[in-house]
């Protein structure tokens, strides 16, 4: 069964602070890790991908990958009230099967001002 | 750079009735996708097609069919739609299966 699991939320963060958001996965092999971002009524929008265990840097955010543990993680820095919105966690998974992402439910993220 | 253009944004439809949601992408991408959004249960994959000629079920494609005419379009079709069909469509296009996939705008689709 391919299961990517994420706190529903909300995740409510005071602006300019760190929002952590994680996402863990069932399947050891797969190589791919996506977040995106979604607003309310729109369409999801990439933010990062990470394929190496490690941190990824982006400006404010950073994707973090722990295979051994398999975990993924999006930091937000300096959060603003337009980082308000769902974040979707996708993993592409390896072996047999449809191929394509595997999303979670998402975390509905709030910054407060 | 239009990306990946759905149509149409909106439809109602009565049970039993047949549409196409169109998609194309000018990424020249080789991968796509149709993917459904609903309330509390995420995004779920219909059908995608890794490569131009090909095309595979995901995990929910029952009522569904798609067609990849050309490089550039990929369409669902549903053939007698149901309510429980009633959602968001999103279409959405990656260079490969394995790389990061960007989505069209969306089609919400009611089912009455």
């Amino acid at each position: 069964q391919k299961e990517v699991e994420q706190n529903s939320g909300p995740l409510s963060v005071p602006e300019g602070a760190i929002a952590s958001l994680n996402c863990t996965y069932s399947d050891r092999g797969s190589q791919s890790f996506f977040w995106y971002r979604q607003y309310s009524g729109k369409s999801p929008e990439l933010i990062m991908f990470i394929y190496s265990n490690g941190d990824k840097e982006d400006g404010r955010f950073t994707a973090q990958l722990n295979k051994a543990s398999q975990y993924v993680s999006l930091l937000i820095r300096d959060s603003q009230p337009s980082d308000s919105a769902t974040y979707l966690c996708a993993v592409r998974y390896s072996g047999g099967g449809a191929d394509g992402l595997t999303f979670g439910k998402g975390t509905h993220l709030i910054i407060q001002p | 750079n239009a990306g990946v253009t759905q149509t149409p944004k909106f439809q109602v439809l009565k049970t039993g009735q047949s549409m196409t949601l169109q998609c194309a992408q000018d990424m020249n991408h080789n991968s796509m996708y149709w993917y459904r959004q609903d309330p509390g249960m995420g995004l779920r994959l219909i059908y995608y097609s890794a490569s131009e000629g090909t095309t595979d079920k995901g995990e929910v494609p029952n009522g569904y069919n798609v067609s990849r005419l050309n490089k550039r379009e990929f369409s669902l079709r549903l053939e007698s739609a149901a309510p429980s069909q009633t959602s968001v469509y999103f279409c959405a296009s990656s260079v490969k299966t394995n790389t990061e996939a960007f989505f069209g705008q969306g089609t919400r689709l009611t089912v009455v």
